[in-house]
């Protein structure tokens, strides 16, 4: 079945310590995003990309990184310089040129104490 | 800037039909879709609207009017399953452009 996986689904971690989220697609779409998802809030863009080897930050990509190897792995580091880290992390992924209807995967949701 | 416009929340009884509007302000307007999130889920598409008009996918239709900068989803027939949040949300640049969300509608369906 073709999808977008990530994992874990639920991620603790002390304060100061960076932390990677995965997020894997067999759907053989060039675009993937990352979004934030706060309590009863919409979804906020972190970064992005639409082609291997390159992406853009989105709205709040302050204390995030990410990297893009493959077309089928887009993963999103939280560092400690990332000052409320504790959310719910979605990744999505689309068709080139069609960035209205995004995949989303299962979502993480990350806690840091 | 650019911004979008939804009720918080709506409720509604099982069999009936509910509206869910949502306004934008933004520039290179490319075009209005709308998601569905169950509680702790993945959000799913369920529209895309291009060109005034209205789209109609089963139960679920979805209008827009870019004139007024303006758009509803209707839910029709509504069942206890579509409790769940509504999120509308437009498309900044051409191909592969960034989406912006609203905040989301909690759509509450009660028997």
């Amino acid at each position: 079945d073709g999808g977008i996986t990530q994992s874990p689904k639920y991620l603790f971690r002390k304060e100061g310590q960076n932390v990677t989220l995965s997020c894997e697609q067999n759907l053989n779409h060039d675009a993937m995003y990352w979004y934030r998802q706060d309590p009863g809030q919409g979804l906020r863009l972190i970064y992005y990309s639409q082609i291997v080897n390159d992406f853009q930050k989105g709205d709040i990509a302050e204390g995030y990184s990410v990297s893009r190897e493959k077309k089928e792995s887009f993963p999103l580091t939280v560092t400690s310089a990332q000052k409320n880290p504790t959310a719910f992390y979605l990744c999505a992924s689309s068709p080139s040129g069609v960035g209205d209807e995004q995949y989303f995967g299962p979502g993480t949701r990350l806690t840091v104490t | 800037g650019q911004s979008l416009e939804q009720p918080s929340e709506v409720t509604a009884v099982e069999g009936a039909i509910v509206q869910i509007n949502c306004t934008y302000q933004t520039s290179g307007f490319y075009g209005l879709s709308w998601y569905q999130q169950h509680d702790g889920g993945a959000p799913t598409f369920l529209s895309y609207n291009a060109l005034d008009g209205l789209e109609e996918t089963g139960r679920f239709s979805s209008f827009l009017s870019r004139s007024d900068s303006y758009g509803y989803l209707l839910l029709q027939e509504l069942q206890m399953k579509d409790s769940a949040s509504y999120f509308c949300a437009v498309r900044r640049g051409g191909q592969g452009g960034k989406l912006i969300f609203g905040q989301g509608t909690e759509l509450s369906v009660k028997p």
